[in-house]
């Protein structure tokens, strides 16, 4: 069964903590995401990889920043956490650009 | 830029009845995939179909059928007589073949509430 695991489900951090939500696949997919999902405003890509040490911002990359040192793994680091940073985390990855995306289960990431 | 609009926030529809999620895109490349996914409760995104933008044949897989017209961009999704376990949000979402820019535009969803 394919996999997409993020390290975890819900966090809690503190304003200006550095923050890291890990995101793993076993499927060697070219291809990974992340993005945030908030009430009516669906999903934004932060950042995407096409491949290893690749990376290319997407919709909402202000506040974040993104490393894949290896093929199936996918970092997002928030340098600085932010109230406004609280939402929910979703990691993808997928073959290619045609074929579907599979995603974790989500981190949903609270900033007090 | 590539868009991809859901302009129904939220749908509600009585158990058995038929059920239509619109979507309408915005993208300048001739090649691109439209695909929708589901969001049931539990949270993880769930792939349903995917659509390549020279194929415009209509997919009917069960109870589930998909509209696709270049003509106005849309890509609509029908369910036919809804069941409780419907109920979910559905994503719309749109990849441009660009190597380089492979990036996967999501609209806003659409929550489907299906009345017992």
């Amino acid at each position: 069964d394919v996999k997409v695991t993020q390290s975890s489900r819900y966090l809690v951090k503190r304003t200006g903590e550095k923050v890291f939500l890990e995101c793993v696949q076993d499927m060697d997919h070219e291809n990974m995401f992340w993005y945030r999902q908030d009430p009516g405003l669906g999903l934004r890509l932060i950042y995407f990889s096409y491949d290893v040490k690749m990376k290319e911002k997407g919709d909402i990359p202000e506040g974040y920043s993104v490393s894949r040192e290896k093929k199936e793994r996918f970092s997002l680091i928030l340098e600085s956490a932010s109230t406004n940073q609280t939402s929910m985390y979703l990691c993808a990855s997928s073959l290619g650009v045609s074929l579907e995306a599979f995603f974790g289960q989500g981190t949903r990431l609270t900033v007090v | 830029a590539q868009k991809v609009t859901q302009a129904q926030t939220e749908i509600s529809v009585v158990e058995k009845e038929d059920v239509t999620l619109d979507c309408v895109y915005e993208t300048r490349d001739t090649t691109y995939y439209l695909f929708w996914y589901k969001q049931p409760p539990s949270g993880e995104l769930v792939f349903l179909i995917r659509r390549n933008s020279f194929d415009e044949q209509n997919e009917i897989s069960g109870r589930y059928s998909w509209n696709f017209q270049k003509s106005t961009s849309s890509f609509n999704f029908t369910i036919t007589a809804s069941q409780v376990v419907d109920s979910a949000v559905y994503f719309c979402a749109l990849s441009e073949a660009n190597f380089g820019n492979e990036k996967l535009t999501f609209g806003t969803g659409t929550r489907l509430t299906i009345i017992p």
